[in-house]
């Protein structure tokens, strides 16, 4: 079953605007980590943030969590055509040794 | 950097035929994952190897997939015979640690007819 669960499905916005996602899952986690996957490629791995972190920064990427929610948000800021891909976030639950993907959010950015 | 390599890149057989995928992680990686890709099922973990050892293979079929690690530098993922619900993308991936960021590889295409 999918623990993560991304939302929206689909986003399109215009180059510059700030893009915003979010996951949520269903019980307590180790970690939750975001992916990208640019169309016929693999995942890339973007951000982990830790039960006991409540943000994170990567470049233009923000990552919030809110276990009390049982809750993430990626916020891309200043997008770029580039960052056009769909968006993974994938949960590791405590005493599970695997990851748990989410259908991701397709996101479009427009020139 | 490094990468996880995957071959063959595409893969186009006849139903009933053996398929065999292959991966080679991370040197230094002590995990390994195949994930299967559909648009309908989206992202399904198959088989997850530690140090070389299968520790859970639940998520494949066991009568037609086997996953083996006969070395650290190679993964290995048969399916045999295939059948046309196989057609996905298959990826590796591997981790320093259960709990570390995947590396992903960049999949196997499969497409059975």
């Amino acid at each position: 079953s999918q623990q993560g669960e991304e939302d929206p499905q689909a986003l399109s916005i215009q180059e510059g605007e700030n893009a915003t996602m979010n996951c949520s899952y269903k019980t307590s986690i180790n970690n939750l980590q975001w992916y990208r996957q640019n169309s016929g490629r693999g995942l890339v791995h973007l951000i982990l943030i830790r039960s006991n972190e409540r943000e994170k920064h990567s470049g233009r990427l923000r990552v919030t969590l809110d276990t009390s929610k049982k809750s993430s948000s990626l916020l891309i800021t200043a997008s770029r055509a580039a960052d056009t891909a769909s968006y993974f976030c994938a949960v590791r639950l405590y005493n599970d040794y695997k990851l748990s993907f989410g259908a991701g959010t397709t996101v479009t950015v427009r020139a | 950097d490094a990468r996880v390599t995957q071959t063959p890149r595409d893969k186009v057989t006849e139903m009933g035929q053996e398929v065999t995928m292959r991966c080679q992680p991370i040197l230094g990686h002590n995990t390994v994952f195949w994930y299967r890709q559909t648009m309908m099922q989206g992202l399904e973990l198959l088989a997850y190897f530690r140090n070389r050892a299968p520790l859970d293979d639940s998520g494949m079929p066991k009568d037609r997939f086997s996953a083996e690690m006969p070395d650290a530098t190679l993964a290995t993922l048969k399916i045999q015979p295939s059948e046309p619900r196989d057609s996905a993308v298959y990826f590796c991936a591997s981790a320093p640690g259960a709990g570390d960021g995947y590396t992903f590889g960049s999949g196997t295409r499969l497409t059975v007819v």
